[in-house]
């Protein structure tokens, strides 16, 4: 079974703080992709990373994909508490699946 | 506005009592899934379906059903509920493959007593 793990799972930092959520697998993937997910909704995209070593940039949310297609990570400039939530990537290894991370909790206190 | 619809949002059942959960989109999508959110253990893909009459399983389809007889809907059905069915449950669809926008429902809160 193909598993992504991610770190940390919970993350409580003061407004104006950078942090770095990682998401690893041993499987590569051929795209993966970040959500965010609040409190009785759904999980949003916010962003699908396709080549190894991709970064792309959303506002203060940067995302790479890493060489290998087998980990990424999530880093946020100067967090704000609209940032609170919780953090999923999902890695696909084909055309239909996906695996999703255990998830990272983010809460950015002001 | 497009989404993706699910009922009900909340639900309390007993062992053993059938239920279906509906799904549907309004986005035309070929692809629709499901999936269950259990703490610590990320979300986890139940069945999906490629396209009309096209399904198959994902890596937690035990005790699961599911029917893709119009492009639109999407229901999830427990036979046979059990306590190890308590869960939150999401409905997806995309349009095509794995690169495309996966849009999510709400989300139905299942408890099985």
């Amino acid at each position: 079974t193909q598993l992504l793990e991610q770190s940390p799972q919970f993350l409580s930092i003061q407004e104006g703080e950078n942090l770095t959520v990682y998401c690893n697998s041993s499987s590569v993937f051929s795209s993966l992709q970040w959500y965010r997910q609040e409190p009785g909704e759904g999980p949003v995209l916010l962003v699908t990373v396709v080549t190894g070593g991709e970064v792309k940039k959303l506002k203060r949310l940067t995302f790479q994909f890493g060489d290998a297609r087998k980990d990424s990570s999530l880093h946020i400039t100067a967090a704000q508490p609209g940032d609170t939530g919780l953090y999923l990537c999902a890695g696909a290894p084909g055309t239909y699946k996906y695996i999703f991370g255990t998830g990272t909790r983010l809460k950015v206190l002001a | 506005e497009a989404q993706v619809t699910q009922n009900p949002r909340y639900l309390i059942t007993v062992t053993g009592k059938k239920l279906t959960v509906t799904c549907s989109q309004n986005m035309n999508h070929e692809y629709m899934s499901w999936y269950r959110q259990d703490p610590g253990l990320g979300l986890r893909q139940i069945y999906y379906s490629m396209n009309v009459e096209v399904t198959d399983k994902g890596d937690v389809p035990e005790g699961y059903k599911v029917s893709r007889k119009e492009k639109r809907n999407f229901p999830l059905i427990l036979e046979s509920p059990s306590p190890n069915q308590t869960s939150l449950y999401f409905c997806a669809s995309r349009q095509g493959g794995s690169t495309d926008t996966q849009y999510f429902g709400p989300g139905t809160r299942l408890t099985v007593l």
